[in-house]
């Protein structure tokens, strides 16, 4: 398969722990970007990279979230102590020029 | 404020039938247009964007831009249809999209 993955696909944690996910984009695309999606709606932008530069950060991502892309390829976001409002599904999309390719996504619940 | 508005969460139709799934849009300049679907245990994907003024899978769509609006339109509605749509949008100077609600199309037999 070579289109966008993401890893895990599927993440329970408790309250006040760490998750971090990661995504690998389409191998020679340089534009790499996050999404959150909550029940009942549209995916909503976090951030995005290109290679390795973090271009954007959306106001939703407090300081509890970081991402890294450290070699322009794949990328990390982790959330500190998570919170309830956290659980979400988690969108990775890569693009080379115009398109953006979406990968499964990650779902988190915080119990 | 930039803004995708989806006023329907669910549109059903039978086979053969007529869609149009509404789509308008806040933006302050001149932005591209899109339309993603995402199909039962499906990723989201790409159907058409409206610089390429394509027919995807029998589906058009119309930037207007005096109503601020971008309805994706197909005149014979197939069961294979039945799916998730949204509608998205990016600006000039930024790739991040934007995406409205969401609207389910559900197409009967």
């Amino acid at each position: 398969d070579t289109g966008v993955s993401q890893n895990p696909r599927h993440k329970i944690t408790k309250r006040g722990q760490n998750v971090t996910f990661r995504c690998d984009p389409i191998s020679e695309h340089n534009r790499l970007y996050w999404y959150r999606q909550t029940l009942g709606q549209g995916p909503e932008f976090l951030t995005y990279f290109q290679n390795e530069a973090q271009l954007e950060k959306s106001r939703l991502l407090s300081d509890r979230f970081s991402a890294e892309r450290p070699k322009g390829s794949f990328s990390t976001l982790e959330i500190q102590r998570t919170e309830q409002g956290d659980s979400a599904m988690y969108l990775c999309a890569s693009s080379l020029q115009g398109e953006q390719y979406f990968g499964p996504g990650t779902r988190l619940t915080v119990t | 404020a930039q803004r995708v508005t989806q006023p329907e969460k669910l549109l059903s139709v039978f086979k053969g039938a007529p869609v149009e799934l509404k789509c308008n849009y806040s933006y302050s300049g001149s932005p591209e247009l899109f339309w993603y679907v995402q199909y039962s245990r499906q990723r989201l994907q790409l159907l058409l964007r409206h610089i390429s003024r394509e027919s995807i899978k029998g589906f058009t769509a119309d930037l207007n831009k005096g109503e601020t609006s971008f309805h994706l339109k197909k005149p014979f509605a197939q069961e294979e249809d039945s799916a998730m749509y949204y509608c998205a949008l990016s600006g000039r100077n930024t790739d991040k999209l934007i995406f409205g609600t969401g609207t389910r199309l559900q197409v009967f037999p």
